[in-house]
């Protein structure tokens, strides 16, 4: 079973930012905070992944909390072209174990 | 770039056939995995290998094999395809941390 919990859906206008949320209370020291999403027909995108800093990349960023029960991962522009559902996965770094996918959020980006 | 081929974007096939789908990867990744996405189901572990020779089941092995004779390569087989293995088919590989997928595999067993 995921060890994560999200939304099953959520909207944002275009050129807003797009905060989507993931809880993980569960999640052990050494498990880092994956995400993906997954455009419609396609294969799922690796975004971004953190331990317990705060990261950014091109395409969004991570924020982390404090006690590593949660995170949420940032679009600041959303466009259109970022409607997918996104996945949060917690796992550990090393190791063969692979990725388990929860439902994840089904982002739509309206114009 | 990473590169994770799947032979077929779309596969028809007949109930009762034996069907080969191979995954290619390209960045000597030590784990392959198949995965089948269904609607409201997500994306459900099939089988991975974590290296050549080698496979373990993951949360739906049932009807389904694979084999690794090559690091880069993975087959999933279904032995004797039936209509509930309708499904989308995603390859991944990955090294340590983040994985990459393929485009993914339409399979309609009619």
């Amino acid at each position: 079973d995921a060890k994560t919990t999200q939304p099953p859906s959520m909207d944002c206008a275009e050129g807003r930012a797009a905060n989507l949320p993931c809880n993980h209370s569960t999640i052990s020291g050494n498990e880092y905070v994956y995400w993906y999403r997954q455009i419609h027909s396609q294969g799922p995108q690796y975004i971004i992944h953190g331990l317990k800093n705060n990261e950014t990349n091109e395409m969004a960023s991570l924020i982390i909390t404090e006690d590593r029960k949660s995170s949420t991962l940032i679009l600041p522009h959303a466009t259109l072209r970022d409607t997918a559902v996104y996945y949060c996965i917690v796992r550990e770094n090393s190791g063969n174990t692979p990725l388990v996918f929860g439902k994840g959020t089904r982002l739509s980006v309206i114009a | 770039d990473v590169k994770v081929t799947q032979s077929s974007r779309y596969l028809v096939k007949r109930t009762g056939e034996k069907v080969f789908l191979e995954c290619v990867q390209d960045m000597d990744h030590e784990n392959m995995f198949w995965y089948r996405q269904d609607p409201g189901l997500g994306l459900r572990l099939i089988y991975f290998s974590y290296d050549v020779k080698m496979k373990e089941k993951g949360d739906i092995p049932e009807g389904y094999s694979v084999s690794r004779e090559k690091k880069e390569r993975f087959s999933l087989i279904l032995e004797s395809a039936s209509t509930n293995q309708t499904s989308m088919y995603l390859c991944a590989s990955r090294s340590r941390g983040f994985g990459y997928f393929g485009p993914g595999t339409r399979l309609t067993v009619t």
